[in-house]
């Protein structure tokens, strides 16, 4: 079974502060994901990467960047926090070009003070 | 580029009875369309995906759907609910090489 793991549940941060939120896939896959989560709003994509140090911008990459240094580990990282950033953040993995499921994380509920 | 509509942002129905869970979406190409199930406090799990073939695809706890490329829909249904189906149900569809765009959700309310 595809697992997908991100390092946080719950999170409180304070404006300004750097945040990094982690995620580890363990089913070598090529594709990665970040997306926040708002009410009313779905699931808006922030950054995906397709390959270890490749990064491409979703809908809403402002105020966001990411790293992949390896295949399975892909960071989301807010670089000022602001409250407008309190979220709920969902990693998803997978393989292939479109025709494949994703696989996601349980979540990091984010809360920036 | 493709969009997702799901008009019902909450859908509430009393246990054992059947529901359906609409799904609109827009695309000029061929698409690969999924529903997702999200229960409180946890990720999105695959209910079931569309990818081609048969129009009806089955999922998992009982739920189906079905591809209409005429009315460009894919709803989700289920002849008979369970409490533990409250949950949030979203909609998703991409093209090949692009991206998984999703729907802005159905939250269903099953009550005893």
């Amino acid at each position: 079974d595809v697992k997908v793991t991100q390092s946080s549940r719950y999170l409180v941060k304070r404006t300004g502060e750097k945040v990094f939120l982690e995620c580890v896939q363990d089913m070598d896959h090529e594709n990665m994901f970040w997306y926040r989560q708002d009410p009313g709003l779905g699931l808006r994509l922030i950054y995906f990467s397709y390959d270890v140090k490749m990064k491409e911008k979703g809908d809403i990459p402002e105020g966001y960047s990411v790293s992949r240094e390896k295949k399975e580990r892909f960071s989301l990282i807010l670089e000022s926090a602001s409250t407008n950033q309190t979220s709920m953040y969902l990693c998803a993995s997978n393989r292939g070009r479109g025709n494949q499921p994703q696989h996601f994380g349980d979540g990091t509920r984010l809360s920036i003070l | 580029a493709q969009s997702v509509t799901q008009l019902d942002s909450q859908v509430p129905v009393f246990e054992e009875a059947p529901v359906e869970l609409r799904c609109n979406y827009s695309s000029s190409v061929s698409v690969y369309l999924f529903w997702y199930v999200q229960y409180p406090n946890q990720g999105l799990q695959l209910l079931l995906k569309y990818l081609s073939g048969s129009t009806l695809v089955k999922g998992i706890n009982g739920f189906e759907a079905e591809f209409n490329k005429s009315q460009t829909s894919f709803h989700l249904r289920k002849p008979s609910v369970h409490i533990s189906d409250t949950a949030e149900y979203f909609c998703a569809v991409s093209e090949l090489f692009q991206k998984l765009v999703f729907g802005t959700g159905t939250r269903l309310l099953v009550s005893p």
